[in-house]
Parts: structure tokens; C-alpha cells; sequence
């Protein structure tokens, strides 16, 4: 069975740090691209990042450019975001998600967590 | 950045019903185009990509449809499993952006 659990999220003050970790299981990480989503809770969906099977290829949203950086230990089933100079705008739940290809072809997200919840405080 | 526009924002249905919810992106995204299901206090769940293709394991009674700029999400006949949340997203061009969604109510 695929399994994603976050963790990390926690309240941290403007313009701190903050690394979420997502582990994987029940699926060979090293064959699919990953993604991290967000979500302001009871609103919309935003893409963040998205990082290839083999970290060949990255990508981030333009809100989050400069400041976040994905990665990720395929030995260690493990991705990672670590989110730096922490803005309030970036308070929402993060989903960590599984992408149905490689990283080669436009993204689908198949499976997702539950999501860890990132409050930042002003 | 590709703006994804859905309508309606909301609609009223029965158990049994036809429904149609339509996604508009803001430029020609060829048939990149991915529908989510989201229920309340869950994580989206894949329903449809590429536009047109069913996911394993979703029933058949979901389908996609539509290329370009304007996409489709029809639910044949309404279940009461059905009466929440769904999200466009487009996979064209990074950032992969989301349709503000679209909430099916009783």
C-alpha cells in the first residue's frame, strides 16, 4: 500500500526556517517524480515544487522561488522542502504527493498525505 | 503563469443527476489537464489525467473531455459519495496551476 507522511510542520515567526519531510512506502521512490501542494485550509490547491526521480529536473512556484528548495534521499524513501525567510502568506497544510511518471511528462498526482501544517506568525 | 477558471463555483444536484463542471485555462494547454476530487478534511484524490483518462480505480460513471482551452469533468449519474469538492489542474507549464475549484451540493 503507498504511503506518504509529512512531517515538520509546526508555528514558526516571520522570516524563520522550517524543513518538512515526507517518507514514502509501499512504492520504489527512485521511479517518480514528487511534488509538494498547499492548501490554506477550506480554500484552494497551489503547486509548490516538484522534483524528477533522479533530481534532474526542478521546479517551484514563483511565490516560493529563491526561498524554498526541494530534495530528496531515494535510499532513504524520504523528500524534503526545506522553506526558508517564512512569510505569513506561506501559513497553509503541505501535502506531500506522488506523480504518476518519472518526472519526463507533464505531472499527475495519484497519491498525496495528509498533510502537516505550517503556521506563520507575524 | 496559465490561469485555470472553473465554473460554476458551486452547483446544486440530486443523487442521479447529470453533472457538468467546465474548466477554462487562460492559454492553450494541449490536453494537459488533471481533475481532483476532494472531500472535506481529506487530501485530493486523482480522478482524471491527460484530459480524458480514467484513473484506476475511479468509477466509470466519472469522464474527462476536451483540449486547448476549455475541459470538462462529467459525472453520468450522481452518487452520494459525489457531493463535494473538485479541482482542475493544468499540466502543461510550470507552475502546474489549480482551478479554484467547484463544490457539488445536495
Amino acid at each position: 500500500e503507498v504511503q506518504l507522511v509529512e512531517s515538520g510542520g509546526a508555528l514558526v515567526q516571520l522570516g524563520r526556517s522550517l524543513r518538512l519531510s515526507c517518507a514514502a512506502s509501499g512504492f520504489n521512490l527512485d521511479d517518480y517524480a514528487m511534488h509538494w501542494v498547499r492548501q490554506i485550509p477550506g480554500k484552494g490547491l497551489e503547486w509548490v515544487s516538484g522534483i524528477s526521480w533522479n533530481s534532474g529536473s526542478i521546479g517551484y512556484a514563483d511565490s516560493v522561488k529563491g526561498r524554498f528548495t526541494i530534495s530528496r534521499d531515494n535510499a532513504k524513501n524520504s523528500l524534503f522542502l526545506q522553506m526558508n525567510s517564512l512569510r505569513p502568506e506561506d501559513t497553509a497544510l503541505y501535502y506531500c504527493a506522488k506523480d504518476i511518471y518519472s518526472g519526463s511528462q507533464p505531472p499527475s498526482l495519484d497519491y498525496w498525505g495528509q498533510g502537516t501544517l505550517v503556521t506563520v506568525s507575524s | 503563469d496559465i490561469q485555470m477558471t472553473q465554473t460554476p463555483s458551486s452547483l446544486s444536484a440530486s443523487v442521479g443527476d447529470r453533472v457538468t463542471v467546465t474548466c477554462r485555462a487562460s492559454q492553450s494547454i494541449n490536453f494537459f489537464l488533471n481533475w481532483y476530487q476532494q472531500k472535506s478534511g481529506k487530501a485530493p484524490k486523482l480522478l482524471i489525467y491527460a484530459a480524458s483518462n480514467l484513473q484506476s480505480g475511479v468509477p466509470s460513471r466519472f469522464s474527462g473531455s476536451g483540449s486547448g482551452t476549455e475541459f470538462t469533468l462529467t459525472i453520468s449519474s450522481l452518487q452520494p459519495e459525489d457531493f463535494t469538492t473538485y479541482f482542475c489542474q493544468q499540466s502543461y507549464s510550470n507552475p502546474y496551476t489549480f482551478g479554484q475549484g467547484t463544490r457539488v451540493e445536495i
